[in-house]
């Protein structure tokens, strides 16, 4: 499967731990998108990278979470000290710069869930 | 700042019938248009991209105008079928950046 992987699917956990999610994207992609998507709701643009630099975080990106792509090809997003608000879909994109498209495929999601 | 809103948030039509769901954005400087599919649970399956230059994308049966003007997308669906039934969601990019601002989405059911 070529396709973008995220892991894991489902991550329950408890108010105040941590959690890390990790985005696999196409491999020859240099764009990596984070969205957050709560339920009955589109998602909302968390941050992107293009290759291992950040380029832009959304303000919905408090100081708890954080996200790397250290080498320009999987990202890591953390949350630190979890809140019941950060329950949410978080999905990753990822797309080839080609000027004036840019199409991005998406993940199929990890679904958080904060006790 | 951008927004999209697609109205209705959810819809219920017979299979056979034909769907027009509408996505309308308040700054019509936009640089491409772009509707997808989302199933329960999972990710979301891009279904046509407008660049900002074009009026409308053709898949199948399904097409999708942009009049940029006016701020609105309308994305047609000819002769439903109950596999049809998802969330569709229209998502703008802005002229000269890079993320999708999403409209709420429309939930459609195709009865059988």
């Amino acid at each position: 499967d070529t396709g973008v992987s995220q892991d894991p699917r489902h991550k329950i956990t408890k108010r105040g731990q941590n959690v890390t999610f990790r985005c696999d994207p196409i491999s020859e992609h240099n764009r990596l998108y984070w969205y957050r998507q709560t339920l009955g709701q589109g998602p909302e643009f968390l941050t992107y990278f293009q290759n291992e630099a950040q380029l832009e975080k959304s303000r919905l990106l408090s100081d708890r979470f954080s996200a790397e792509r250290p080498k320009g090809s999987f990202s890591t997003l953390e949350i630190q000290r979890t809140e019941q608000g950060d329950s949410a879909m978080y999905l990753c994109a990822s797309s080839w710069t080609s000027g004036s498209t840019d199409t991005q495929y998406f993940g199929p999601g990890t679904r958080l869930t904060v006790l | 700042k951008q927004e999209v809103t697609q109205i209705p948030a959810a819809l219920s039509v017979p299979e056979g019938e034909n769907l027009v769901l509408n996505c309308s954005f308040t700054d019509s400087a936009i640089y491409n248009l772009q509707w997808f599919r989302q199933d329960p649970g999972k990710g979301l399956t891009s279904l046509l991209l407008i660049q900002s230059s074009q009026r409308e994308q053709t898949s199948g049966r399904l097409n999708a105008s942009l009049d940029k003007s006016s701020g609105r997308s309308t994305l047609y669906i000819a002769a439903s079928q109950p596999g049809d039934s998802a969330t569709y969601l229209c998502a703008v990019w802005r002229a000269a950046g890079n993320k999708l601002t999403f409209g709420g989405g429309t939930r459609v059911l195709v009865k059988p």
